[in-house]
């Protein structure tokens, strides 16, 4: 069964830019989540998208975004992009529904880095 | 708040030596709990988890950890290092009622010497 898979796997990007990162899940899972890591603030949650619908958010400013399709595939957004996004972002896919079914499986990640 | 914390941000073994990384979770509720690896440049991988059935848990490559609500830790330990294991460790907790999301500690980094 094909992995989580994200693209890009790098990114290179001006300040001011905005940048779209891709995830496809698992076959099956429902349930996408973004996540940021940086060697400062570890891994910090974004946002999660169950069924097309973002079910929980992060603190994180507007200018990151996303969006689920009926394909389960998942897009996420940063606009206006600052020095301070520069990390690597990462997808995790998981079947979503009820407690103790988030076992999580994390794609390679996107490497962002804003100059 | 739920929270985890991993009270080691580095550990350095010997390769054949017992491994001990360190977690503590907040929660007041027994949550599902995992430990997640991470080598240089990779995404994250599943070692194993505790979906309250048995507190001792088996995962991959020869770690397990042991669920104690009493202490409310979930240590992971290996009986011997192998300079494979040397990576980024991470103890993560499910949100409650939060959906998919998951709770991750700040990291330890494993060392193994020769």
């Amino acid at each position: 069964k094909a992995g989580v898979t994200q693209t890009p796997r790098y990114l290179i990007k001006t300040r001011g830019q905005q940048v779209t990162l891709s995830c496809s899940p698992i076959s099956g899972h429902r349930s996408v989540s973004w996540y940021q890591q940086t060697p400062g603030q570890g891994l910090q949650f974004l946002f999660e998208y169950f069924s097309e619908t973002q079910r929980n958010k992060g603190n994180f400013p507007g200018r990151f975004s996303g969006r689920q399709f009926s394909n389960s595939r998942s897009e996420m957004n940063v606009s206006t992009l600052e020095l301070g996004d520069s990390a690597l972002y990462l997808c995790a896919s998981s079947l979503g529904v009820g407690m103790g079914n988030t076992e999580a499986f994390f794609g390679q990640g996107t490497r962002l880095t804003v100059v | 708040a739920q929270s985890v914390t991993q009270l080691d941000s580095h550990v350095s073994v010997s390769e054949g030596t017992p491994v001990l990384l360190r977690c503590n979770y907040s929660s007041s509720y027994s949550p599902s709990l995992f430990w997640y690896v991470q080598h240089p440049n990779k995404g994250l991988q599943l070692l194993l988890k505790y979906t309250s059935a048995a507190t001792l848990v088996k995962g991959i490559n020869g770690f397990e950890a042991e669920f104690k609500k009493s202490e409310t830790s979930f240590h992971l330990t290996k009986p011997s290092a192998h300079m494979s294991d040397a990576a980024e460790y991470f103890c993560v907790s499910e949100g409650y009622n939060q959906g998919g999301k998951l709770i991750f500690g700040q990291g330890t980094e494993l060392s193994v010497k020769p």
